[in-house]
Formats: structure tokens, sequence, C-alpha cells
């Protein structure tokens, strides 16, 4: 099975900042990589497909780039909402695994 | 408005059996790709299960040959059916609807219920 490790596994930063977060594959999976959202107490929202492709309604502060199997996340300039958990899933084979996310707190 | 609501989770004692199903509301289930993805507590997501709309299955293989995703076309509804269970099964289970189309993104969590908590404790 494909593994996918994210770093890093948490990240504080403050509003206002630019973070990025790392998703590695363990073998090469072309653009099909997914990366999700979760806020305490919710469900995973999903916020960009093929690697790079913004779903409808996300805020134009996130990208995504990356291709075989390395891939990021941006957020360019953090706002309160934006403080949550974050997890990338490959979509290439089954199983269709997740990272084991990484953790954005308030600085 | 697309809605999905689990239900079935419960506490169950190792080597139980349980079925998790999901109500769907403004799509139909049968036409659609659907998935099945777990969170045990404080931890991370894993994908369990996904069913396609021609209805071919794959499954993770913590899961294999325990666990059975369905549906059933008349209720518009998904079920998770759970066997064999084990203390590591416990976790929140949610149902989500994938993208569909005909790209790979198709089998892509899009639209997710808000989870059924299943614990398999003695």
């Amino acid at each position: 099975a494909i593994q996918l490790t994210q770093s890093p596994s948490a990240l504080s930063a403050s509003v206002g900042d630019r973070v990025t977060i790392t998703c590695r594959a363990s073998q090469g999976i072309s653009r099909s990589l997914a990366w999700f959202q979760q806020r305490p107490g919710k469900p995973p929202k999903l916020l960009i497909c093929d690697a790079s492709t913004l779903e409808s309604g996300v805020p134009s502060r996130f990208s995504g780039s990356g291709s075989g199997t390395d891939f990021t996340l941006t957020i360019s300039s953090l706002q309160p909402e934006d403080f949550a958990t974050y997890y990338c899933q490959h979509f290439y084979d089954y199983p269709h695994t997740f990272g084991q996310g990484t953790r954005l707190e308030i600085k | 408005e697309v809605q999905l609501v689990e239900s079935g989770g419960d506490l169950v004692q190792p080597g139980g059996s349980l079925r998790l199903s999901c109500a769907a509301s403004g799509f139909t289930v049968s036409n659609n790709f659907m998935n099945w993805v777990r969170q045990a507590p404080g931890k991370g997501l894993e994908w369990v299960s996904i069913i396609y709309d021609a209805g071919y299955t794959y499954y993770a293989d913590s899961v294999k040959g325990r666990f059975t995703i369905s549906r059933d076309s008349s209720k518009n509804v998904l079920y998770l059916q759970m066997d064999s269970l084990r203390p590591d099964d416990t976790a929140i289970y949610y149902c989500a609807r994938a993208r569909g189309g005909s790209d790979a993104h198709k089998t892509v969590s899009q639209f997710w219920g808000h989870g059924t908590l299943v614990t398999v404790s003695s």
C-alpha cells in the first residue's frame, strides 16, 4: 500500500502568516492527491483535488502543488478559521490512504 | 441539498457485529461512489471502503474479510456491516459521497456526514 507522510505533524503560526504543509508519497501517484481540513468535532472538508484544483467555495488563500511523490498545501495568509488539522489523501489506487495529519495551532 | 446521516453506532463486545447505516437525501446513493472513512478517538483519518455506482467494492486491508459495504436503492441508504469486531475498530465512522464523474478523482470524498461512534470493548 502507498504510504503518505506529512510534515510537520504540528505547526504553530500566527494570523497573517504563510504556512506550507508537505505530503510525501512512498511511490509516484501522478497528481492523484487531495487535501482535507478538519476542525474539532466536525467532519473533514475537501479543499483541493488533483493536487492543485481548489474546490468550489474554498478561499483562494489555499493552494496546492506537486506531482509524483512530493506535494504541498500552502495557506498564504492565515485566518482564525484556518486553525485546524489538515490531511492529504491519495486516490491513485486502493487503499486510498491518508497522511497522518498536520495540526495547525495558534502561536 | 445533499445530506448524509449515519446511525447504528453502539458499544459492542469484541467479536461482535454491528451494521451502520447512512441515510442519504438530495441525491441517489446507487448512482454515486460512496465511501466509509473512520477516525479513532484523537487519531487521524483511515479510509475503510468504497462502493461504485456499478457495484464494485474495495476495502482497507485492516477490514477486508470482516466488513461489507452495501446499499439499498429502495431506501437510498448505504450500509457497513461489521463482523468480528476488534477493539482497534473503535472509531467515529463517516460516510461520504464521492465527487463522481469520469476522472480519477471520482472516488474522492466530497460530502460527508457527521459520523457515528462505534466502541468495541468488553
